[in-house]
């Protein structure tokens, strides 16, 4: 299986402050990783595929870099509503894998 | 606007089968993968398998060959089946559409979850 490995686990901060969160994946995926918030009992939600492209609908705040095997998830000024869990995904190989998540709460 | 809603037995007792049901609403079934993935209680997200228009499916061989999914592309409804449950089966599971229309197959649909919990 390929390992997604995302950092850091958790993560405090404050309302406008840039927030970067990574994921490395155990072999090379291409630009097959795609990036999910979930609030608390709520369905994950999709706001980044394909590395980079924003899901419709998605605030242009949130942005995605990368290829290969280093991804990031950069939130450019943090909003009240995005303290959340953050989880990457790829769908380069079966069976289709999550890094462990981020928990981004306010500080 | 796609919608889901999905919908099963939240309460079994160890070695019973797990049935659940995901029907989607307002689009195309054809083109994408629909998939179950579930989440251990204040853990990570776990992919248990998909199944596409034509009934090819993928399973986590981390399930060991437990798990069955299956399309009723009259109804628009896909279905998992998970034998042999144990207490470490409990968590939330969810259904999602996978839109293939796109090569990287994102998850962009939900259900809104059913938790399943292995009680003797």
């Amino acid at each position: 299986d390929i390992q997604m490995t995302q950092s850091p686990s958790s993560l405090s901060a404050s309302v406008g402050d840039r927030v970067t969160i990574t994921c490395r994946a155990s072999q090379s995926i291409s630009a097959y990783v795609n990036w999910y918030q979930q609030l608390p009992g709520k369905a994950p939600k999709v706001l980044i595929y394909a590395a980079s492209t924003l899901q419709s609908g998605v605030p242009s705040r949130f942005s995605g870099s990368g290829s290969g095997t280093h991804f990031t998830l950069t939130i450019s000024s943090l909003q009240r509503e995005d303290f959340a869990m953050y989880y990457c995904q790829q769908t380069h190989t079966i069976p289709v894998t999550f890094g462990g998540g981020t928990k981004v709460e306010i500080k | 606007q796609v919608q889901s809603q999905q919908w099963g037995a939240g309460l079994l007792k160890p070695s019973e089968t797990l049935s659940l049901t995901c029907g989607f609403s307002g689009g195309s079934f054809s083109a994408h993968y629909w998939s179950w993935i579930r989440q251990v209680p204040g853990g990570g997200l776990e992919w248990i398998g998909e199944v596409n228009h034509g009934g090819v499916t993928n399973y986590n061989p981390s399930l060991k060959g437990r798990a069955t999914i299956s399309l009723d592309t009259s109804e628009k409804q896909f279905s998992l089946k998970l034998t042999s449950m144990t207490a470490a089966d409990t968590a939330l599971y969810f259904c999602a559409r996978a839109d293939c229309t796109n090569a990287v197959c994102p998850f962009d649909s939900w259900g809104q979850g059913t938790l399943v919990a292995v009680s003797s």
